[in-house]
């Protein structure tokens, strides 16, 4: 079945810092990704996704690139603050999955003045 | 912000009790997620629903039933509450399409089963 992977935390970063997470994805056809952010005692918003291989999504300074190649979406950010301090959840959606999201484990993220 | 409120949004019960928790949107979206968050499992798809009356379980759904009988309100009830259902509980709705499946989240809830 489909599933996600991505990297364990916590990450520490110093303010503008570089910043990577690591998400790889196992789906059938031509998945839609995404990268949900939540922060501290508020549900999921939407950060940012592409819906088909070689699209980069952005925001708020966020990009990530849809690799088939690699099955990959990985999240960077070039100069992070300390404002970007919460947990990131890569997820995808597939026609397999019956309209449904599979998310991974999430990534929690803090940012040092 | 996508119209989804949920409520109530704290509450703490005893194991055995039937809990009912309300999410409700305002933008007539077809499809609602009921979601749990537990720390070191992300979030889990407990009962989704794709229309009035229409409904499918998740990965997680023993122990748990949901309702929807008007396109705005989709209801999870807890028949008999245990311990191991204390998480906070999210709902959401799909405001793309099947694939494209863009959610949006509720604030939560946040139970407690004493």
């Amino acid at each position: 079945g489909d599933s996600v992977t991505q990297m364990e935390g916590p990450v520490t970063l110093s303010e503008e810092a570089f910043l990577t997470i690591n998400c790889t994805y196992t789906a059938t056809g031509y998945p839609s990704l995404f990268w949900y952010v939540q922060y501290p005692g508020e549900g999921l918003q939407l950060l940012l996704k592409a819906t088909k291989a070689d699209d980069k999504g952005s925001n708020k300074g966020f990009e990530a690139t849809y690799r088939k190649e690699t099955t990959s979406f990985h999240l960077e950010k070039g100069s992070v603050q300390v404002s970007d301090s919460a947990v990131y959840f890569c997820a995808l959606s597939s026609s397999s999955s019956a309209s449904k999201i599979i998310f991974g484990s999430g990534t929690r993220l803090s940012i040092r003045p | 912000d996508a119209g989804i409120t949920q409520s109530p949004r704290h509450k703490v019960t005893e194991t055995g009790t039937p809990v009912t928790l309300r999410c409700h949107q305002t933008e007539n979206h077809r499809y609602m997620y009921w979601y749990r968050q537990d720390p070191g499992h992300g979030l889990r798809l407990i009962h989704y629903s794709y229309g009035v009356k229409d409904t499918d379980k998740g990965e997680v759904s023993d122990g748990y039933s949901v309702s929807r009988s008007k396109t705005e309100d989709f209801l999870l009830t807890l028949e008999s509450a245990t311990s191991s259902q204390t998480s906070v509980y999210f709902c959401a709705i799909n405001a793309g399409g099947v694939v494209d499946n863009e959610q949006f989240f509720g604030p939560g809830t946040r139970l407690t089963v004493l």
